[in-house]
């Protein structure tokens, strides 16, 4: 059964904590993606990695962090420097074959509340 | 002002009813457009994408295209309460891997 996980659904944090939230694919796709979701803004991008070991900021990368050190795997940790965390936190990923159009399929999202 | 504009409703409309969807967009870059349909606390997933100007058919579901225009508009014939949810439009570059989303917006069919 392939797709995209995330968990957990709902974290809450404490201001001041660090926390990271999962994401992992069994689509055998290249390209990982995490976007903030919040109310009239749409997806904004945070973070993206093509290939294993490299990633490339996103249009709001401050006060984030992510590592990609397997294929499969796209963890994203939001750090006390983000000043306003709390969101929708969604992860993506796409074949990047560089055949047009490299499209992005989502996994379910998780909501991160800060205290 | 936004590359892609959506407006986000909220739209009701009855059972049955045809529904139009839109975005415009500035950027004449884009090549590749898409509609995402997100549920209530959902992540969003890929409805159908087009290429060029003109229609394309998907069921009750058709995308427009009107490159000279700069505007892109999602049909749904026959609307259900099934299809209530938030409607994302999303604009790719050719050969690139970044999307543009729109703010979606929120369709809310009634029995």
């Amino acid at each position: 059964d392939g797709g995209i996980t995330q968990s957990p659904k709902y974290l809450f944090r404490k201001e001041g904590q660090n926390v990271t939230l999962s994401c992992e694919q069994n689509l055998n796709h290249d390209a990982m993606y995490w976007y903030r979701q919040d109310p009239g803004q749409g997806l904004r991008l945070i973070y993206y990695s093509q290939i294993v070991n490299d990633f490339q900021k996103g249009d709001i990368a401050e006060g984030y962090s992510v590592s990609r050190e397997k294929k499969e795997s796209f963890p994203l940790t939001v750090t006390s420097a983000q000043k306003n965390p709390t969101a929708f936190y969604l992860c993506a990923s796409s074949l990047s074959s560089g055949r047009a159009p490299d499209t992005q399929y989502f996994g379910p999202g998780t909501r991160l509340t800060v205290l | 002002q936004k590359e892609v504009e959506q407006d986000p409703g909220p739209l009701s409309v009855p059972e049955g009813a045809i529904v139009s969807l839109n975005c415009t967009y500035s950027n004449s870059a884009f090549q590749y457009f898409m509609w995402y349909r997100q549920y209530s606390r959902k992540g969003p997933e890929l409805l159908m994408y087009t290429y060029s100007s003109g229609n394309k058919e998907d069921g009750r579901f058709t995308a427009q295209v009107d490159k000279s225009s700069k505007y892109i508009s999602l049909f749904i014939r026959d609307s259900q309460p099934s299809d209530s949810a938030t409607y994302l439009c999303a604009i790719l570059t050719g050969g690139g891997n970044k999307l543009t989303f729109g703010t979606g917006t929120q369709l809310k069919v009634e029995l």
